[in-house]
């Protein structure tokens, strides 16, 4: 069974701290992807990457960074955290088998982040 | 740009109802189109999808078909238990770009 996991269902970080979020696959997927979801907004975009130590900007970059130095793990990092990163954070992956954009995403739980 | 609309919730509704939640898009080529679940506490799960017109997708007494004349994607249950209670995504894909989802549409299924 294919599986995505996060490293924390809940978080709640003080304003300016650094924040790891850590995500791991183990279904040798090369695509993997960090979303916001924020109600009303559906899922944004904050970084994918499509091999180890590969790495695009999604639709809303700023304020976050991504490393991937092994192919199942996958982090997001908020070098300065902001209020206004309080949201649900998810990342998925995928197999690219396909052309990129029409390969089924297997998403985590996600992790709810509280920045104060 | 590429973009998705789906009907705002929440859709509440009894056990045994049918369900239909709208959903439109707009795209510059032929996206592959897909429904996502996400039940709660979880995270997103595919539902079904369509990858051209005309095609439909199906999955757990769920359908949808790709309308491109009407660029619509909506989905429908004939009869609803209140164990689909959950938010759904649409979603939209082309070549060479990542996945552009809806807003989501909360479902809520009375006893």
């Amino acid at each position: 069974d294919v599986k995505v996991t996060q490293s924390s269902r809940y978080l709640v970080k003080r304003t300016g701290e650094k924040v790891f979020l850590e995500c791991v696959q183990d279904m040798d997927h090369e695509n993997m992807f960090w979303y916001r979801q924020d109600p009303g907004l559906g899922l944004r975009l904050i970084y994918f990457s499509y091999d180890v130590k590969m790495k695009e900007k999604g639709d809303i970059p700023e304020g976050y960074s991504v490393s991937r130095e092994k192919k199942e793990r996958f982090s997001l990092i908020l070098e300065s955290a902001s209020t206004n990163q309080t949201s649900m954070y998810l990342c998925a992956s995928s197999s690219r088998q396909a052309p990129i954009s029409t390969d089924t995403q297997y998403f985590g739980p996600g992790t709810r982040l509280t920045v104060l | 740009g590429n973009s998705v609309t789906q009907m705002e919730g929440p859709v509440t509704l009894s056990e045994e109802a049918f369900l239909t939640i709208n959903c439109t898009y707009t795209a510059t080529g032929y996206p592959s189109l897909f429904w996502y679940v996400q039940y709660p506490g979880e995270g997103l799960q595919l539902l079904l999808k369509a990858t051209k017109a005309d095609d439909k997708g199906s999955n757990k007494g769920f359908e949808a078909t790709y309308r491109k004349e009407t660029t619509s994607f909506h989905l429908e249950k004939g009869s609803v238990q209140v164990s689909d209670s959950a938010v759904y995504f649409c979603a939209l894909g082309l070549a060479g770009n990542m996945l552009t989802f809806g807003g989501g549409t909360r479902l809520m299924v009375k006893p």
